[in-house]
Formats: C-alpha cells, sequence, structure tokens
C-alpha cells in the first residue's frame, strides 16, 4: 500500500515557540492531504483539509492562524503550530488521498508526530 | 458527522474469531463503509472497506447487513497483535475521514 510519513515522529518544545511538522507521501501523488489531532485516551479529531495548491479548509473550532497548513507540492503537506502552549501537546496525525478514476479513494494515514509543550 | 454506534470495548481469547459490531443506520446509498485500527502511539491502519457486498481480505472480513444499516468485522484468529482499538466510519467518496470512539479489542492469551 501507499506510505505516508511524517517528520518529526516526536518533538518537545517551550512555551511560545513555533513547530513545524511535515507530511510527505511516498509513493504516490496526494492531491487531498489530513490533518488530525489526537488527545490522550481520545478519538482523532480531523482539523483541516487541504489540497494542494489551495488554502485550507479548518473544522470548527480549528485556528487557522494558529495551526497553518501549506500545501504546496502534491507530496509535501506542512502543519505549523505556532506560538504553541502546552494545551497544544498532542498526537498528531496527517492523511493522504489521491484522487482518480476510482470512486473508492482511500486515506493513508501517516505514523504521527507527538508534540509535547513544556 | 457521519454516525456509527460501537461497543466501547470487547475482549477476546487468542486464536479464537472476533466479531465487532458497528450500527450505522444512517448511512446514504452510496457511502462506502471502512474499518481502520489504531496501535498505541500510531496512526490509523486500513483493514478494510465494502459498499453493499460481503469482503475478505487478508487481515478480515466484513460482513454488511442487506439495509446496510450494521456491519461486523471479523477477525477470524486473533493474535495479541490484534489488540488495538478499531475504528468503523462511513463516508462517501470524496469526504475526510471522521473517527468515532472505536471499540478497544483487548485479546488475552
Amino acid at each position: 500500500g501507499a506510505v505516508v510519513s511524517q517528520h518529526p515522529s516526536w518533538v518537545i518544545c517551550k512555551s511560545g515557540t513555533s513547530v513545524k511538522i511535515e507530511c510527505r507521501s511516498l509513493d504516490f501523488q496526494a492531491t487531498t492531504m489530513f490533518w488530525y489531532r489526537q488527545f490522550p485516551k481520545q478519538s482523532l479529531m480531523l482539523m483541516a483539509t487541504s489540497n494542494e495548491g489551495s488554502k485550507a479548509t479548518y473544522e470548527q473550532g480549528v485556528e487557522k492562524d494558529k495551526f497553518l497548513i501549506n500545501h504546496a507540492s502534491l507530496t509535501l503537506s506542512t502543519l505549523t503550530v505556532t506560538s504553541a502552549h502546552p494545551e497544544d501537546s498532542s498526537f498528531y496525525i496527517c492523511s493522504a488521498r489521491t484522487s482518480g478514476s476510482l470512486r473508492y479513494n482511500e486515506q493513508f494515514f501517516g505514523p504521527g508526530t507527538r508534540l509535547t509543550v513544556l | 458527522d457521519a454516525k456509527t454506534t460501537q461497543p466501547n470495548s470487547m475482549e477476546s481469547n487468542e486464536e479464537e474469531p472476533v466479531h465487532l459490531p458497528c450500527n450505522h443506520s444512517t448511512i446514504s446509498g452510496t457511502d462506502y463503509i471502512h474499518w481502520y485500527r489504531q496501535l498505541p502511539s500510531q496512526g490509523p491502519e486500513y483493514v478494510i472497506h465494502g459498499l453493499t457486498s460481503n469482503v475478505n481480505n487478508r487481515m478480515a472480513s466484513l460482513a454488511i447487513a442487506e439495509d446496510r444499516k450494521s456491519s461486523t468485522l471479523i477477525l477470524h484468529r486473533a493474535t495479541l497483535r490484534d489488540a488495538a482499538v478499531y475504528y468503523c466510519i462511513f463516508n462517501s467518496g470524496n469526504t475526510p475521514l471522521v473517527f468515532g470512539k472505536g471499540t478497544r479489542l483487548s485479546v488475552i492469551a
């Protein structure tokens, strides 16, 4: 199956700093990428959807100025957590989907990035 | 949001079959049924998907009710590595997957 990678796998930062997380589709072109956040003992929560070359669409309650998403190429999307605070500590997971002639388009998930803000 | 109902947790003995149920009474005729699972500190892993007919793959089987309002994921012989949270999701082709709470499966040796 298709592979999605994330970098870094974990990061610890001080409060007030910005952190960038990269998501890459390694063997396919991802026309659409999704970012999810998962707090301990909870399910994944969709944060935003981005299409290559377009602005991301954020879910209700997700601050677009705090979580900057860039999807400049068909194989790379980045999520930047600006001015991170302890409450932003979470497990961030990206997902990628290609588009094609098939009606069913599978979403492939990355391994996740654990962010800890001190 | 596309809502599904799953038991919070289930338990199985190793090497026995496991049937994980899911209710999706609001599913529409063009929605796919997906099953993903997530191991601790990992991203979700695709298990199986279906539309109307039952499906089999190397990981599991998916039994879909005739009215499509429910489905059952079948693991034919549970192993310790199958212990995970299993998510049942339905959506149309172009909308993102929205996760519910899932079922936490424990496998006892």
